[in-house]
């Protein structure tokens, strides 16, 4: 079957730093996705990605967050200048359509800010 | 606004025994409801699904949910528990804003199995 992979599975940073998380959405879908857990607390949404643009994003992700489809395979979360709050599993997800039936999840990246 | 909860932080099933993780929700219309997996190290799976229609759903693994309108819950179920499905299990409730689809989860039940 096929996967969303993200890379790496763990990053650690210092506070202040830029970070990147990396993501290959299924090659043919159209939509894409970052969800975020921090720990003990509930998979949240971040913002959504179609026709290379924002098509919804959440009160978290605010001016230091930014995603890219740098090259028509990879998918990225960019994060400014991170903060100890950052810390979290970041989740991408890619659809072919807007359907959350077909919602396939990577196994996230294990961000840890220092 | 949409919202989920999961009453239970942890749950620990003898192997073998029925499981029963409890979902309940908060949506104006009716919702689109999921439950999914994620077993560590793994990426977030989609078991089952609600969307219409039939009431009690199936899904992979031997698990299966109910809808219940009246008290607005979407329960997950599997008659016999298999060392094997202890993991975080999360409901998630498919809410519609400015046209967009996105999910909204529970804050998760982590299952331990027990021999």
């Amino acid at each position: 079957e096929p996967e969303v992979t993200q890379t790496p599975s763990h990053q650690v940073t210092q506070m202040g730093q830029e970070v990147i998380l990396r993501c290959v959405p299924i090659s043919n879908h159209l939509y894409f996705y970052w969800y975020r857990q921090i720990l003990g607390q509930k998979v949240e949404f971040l913002v959504s990605f179609y026709n290379n643009e924002i098509s919804e994003k959440s009160e978290i992700f605010d001016d230091q967050f930014s995603v890219e489809r740098p090259d028509g395979s990879n998918f990225t979360l960019k994060i400014r200048s991170t903060k100890l709050e950052d810390s979290a599993m970041y989740f991408c997800a890619s659809s072919y359509g807007t359907g959350l039936e077909k919602l396939f999840f990577g196994s996230g990246t294990q961000l840890s800010v220092l | 606004a949409q919202s989920v909860t999961q009453p239970d932080i942890h749950i620990t099933v003898s192997e073998g025994a029925s499981l029963e993780l409890r979902c309940n929700y908060s949506y104006g219309a009716t919702p689109y409801l999921f439950w999914y997996v994620q077993s560590p190290g793994q990426g977030l799976q989609l078991l089952l699904k609600y969307f219409s229609g039939d009431t009690l759903v199936q899904g992979i693994k031997g698990f299966e949910a109910e809808f219940k309108r009246s008290q607005s819950s979407f329960n997950l179920r599997k008659p016999s528990v298999h060392w094997s499905d202890a993991a975080e299990y999360f409901c998630a409730v498919g809410a519609t804003n400015t046209g967009f689809q996105k999910l909204v989860f529970g804050t998760g039940t982590r299952l331990l199995v027990s021999p």
